[in-house]
């Protein structure tokens, strides 16, 4: 079964610094990894994905996320924190169920409270 | 593009009671509709599974009797929670996959509703 880790249950950046949320996977065949975020009482919101391709995946809202292979990784990253930027991240791989019409389930991690600092 | 609404954002309601939670696609139809629970400080649980015109495929240990999905339209998803009791108190989420889309299972997510069970 795949799964998904994100080992930092809060990162603190000061405003203007760079930023980094962590994420590990663990999937059969190749991975299709996303990064969403999550405001206050809100849904989830897309970010980025990575499918295929160049390893860079950039984002909305100025993030990005680096794909790597051989250490089973999808970390997200952005150069400058804002302090708009604090919201709950949440990393997901999609899944080998299928769910019909096309589908598939995403398993999400348990979640990185980032918190930008003025 | 591709905006999914829920219906109510926050509800309360008395134990024993049974509440319905309306889940839309605005501006695409939705093959595929997924329902989450997110407890607080908790990463989101896949409860169901429903592709339009067919029965929901319930995750393990999720009950199909108390939390019924229907799925009539491409646009249209319902979760109901019957007989609610303060257990059943979180925040559900719902998501929609655009059927148009190739992409590999990126899925839109609904702002989410409240539910507080007295």
């Amino acid at each position: 079964a795949q799964s998904v880790a994100q080992p930092e249950d809060q990162v603190n950046v000061a405003e203007g610094n760079p930023l980094t949320v962590k994420c590990t996977y663990s999937v059969s065949g190749n991975p299709y990894l996303f990064w969403y975020v999550q405001y206050p009482n809100r849904g989830l919101q897309f970010l980025l994905k990575y499918i295929t391709g160049d390893n860079l995946v950039k984002g909305s809202y100025g993030f990005e996320a680096e794909f790597n292979k051989s250490q089973t990784s999808f970390h997200l990253k952005k150069p400058s924190a804002l302090v708009s930027d604090s919201a709950l991240y949440f990393c997901a791989v999609r899944g080998l169920t299928y769910s019909g019409a096309g589908s598939y389930q995403l398993t999400f991690g348990k979640g990185t409270k980032l918190s930008v600092i003025p | 593009g591709a905006v999914v609404s829920q219906h109510p954002s926050r509800v309360i309601c008395k134990s024993g009671t049974s509440v319905k939670i309306e889940c839309r696609s605005l501006d695409f139809q939705a093959t595929t509709m997924f329902w989450y629970r997110q407890f607080p400080k908790q990463s989101l649980m896949l409860m169901a599974t429903s592709n339009e015109g067919s029965k929901a495929t319930y995750e393990q240990g999720v009950e199909k009797d108390k939390f019924l999905i229907n799925h009539a339209s491409l646009t249209l998803s319902t979760l109901t929670v019957t007989s609610a009791h303060p257990e059943d108190s979180s925040f559900y989420i719902c998501s929609a996959r655009d059927r148009r889309l190739k992409t590999y299972n990126e899925q839109f997510f609904g702002p989410g509703t409240r539910l507080t069970v007295l």
